[in-house]
């Protein structure tokens, strides 16, 4: 099976700018989760959808937002994009009938900005 | 809110050298996962320990979960350069009813031949 995809892998934008970034979960995978890895803080989790409906939420302002399509593909937002945003942004699936929640990821999107 | 704590943060040795990796908290988690990533690329699941006190073997690579399932270590044996990398603990709060894994910050492995 392929695996899980990101789009775009990097992308620079500018304070106040917003950006959509996307993520194909490996086939089969009904679950995806987004989360933010910067030196700092680490992995932090985002968020997670399951059949299109926002399933869990981590401590992330409204600015970060996401959805997911019914195909299970999935894209998050962020808009009015501040400098501490830059992160890697990754996305993972996961096969949620094991009832282990075992995340399997994309590369990321290395978001900078400016 | 569930911490996990890593240690140590970097660890830099010799080929061949053997190495242990801690994760700890002071909450339950009803299973917890390793994961190592290397640069570019998004973490790689090596392993779930879902049982209190159990350990699993994958190689050179042996992982305990604490009998309370608090605190899980990873031991290497003779590591070589190829496990370089940074390897992350996360785990499953009980609680939790989707996919929320709480990671530890991990630990950057550096192995020199």
């Amino acid at each position: 099976k392929a695996g899980v995809t990101q789009t775009p892998r990097y992308l620079i934008k500018t304070r106040g700018q917003q950006v959509t970034l996307s993520c194909s979960p490996i086939s089969g995978h009904r679950s995806v989760s987004w989360y933010q890895q910067t030196p700092g803080q680490g992995l932090q989790f985002l968020f997670e959808y399951f059949s299109e409906t926002q399933r869990n939420k981590g401590n992330f302002p409204g600015r970060f937002s996401g959805r997911q399509f019914s195909n299970s593909r999935s894209e998050m937002n962020v808009s009015t994009l501040e400098l501490g945003d830059s992160a890697l942004y990754l996305c993972a699936s996961s096969p949620t009938s094991l009832g282990s929640y075992e995340q399997y990821f994309g590369p990321g999107t290395r978001l900078t900005v400016t | 809110t569930q911490l996990l704590e890593q240690s140590p943060q970097f660890l830099s040795i010799q080929e061949g050298e053997n190495l242990t990796v801690y994760c700890n908290s002071s909450s339950v988690f009803s299973s917890l996962q390793w994961y190592r990533q290397e640069p570019g690329e998004g973490p790689v699941l090596l392993v779930t320990v879902v049982t209190g006190g159990e350990v699993k073997k994958l190689k050179r690579l042996t992982f305990q979960f604490g009998d309370a399932r608090k605190d899980s270590s990873l031991h290497i044996t003779a590591a070589q350069p190829g496990d370089t990398g940074l390897y992350l603990c996360a785990g499953l709060g009980r609680e939790t009813s989707g996919s929320r894994l709480t990671f530890g910050e991990g630990t950057q492995l550096t192995v020199n031949p």
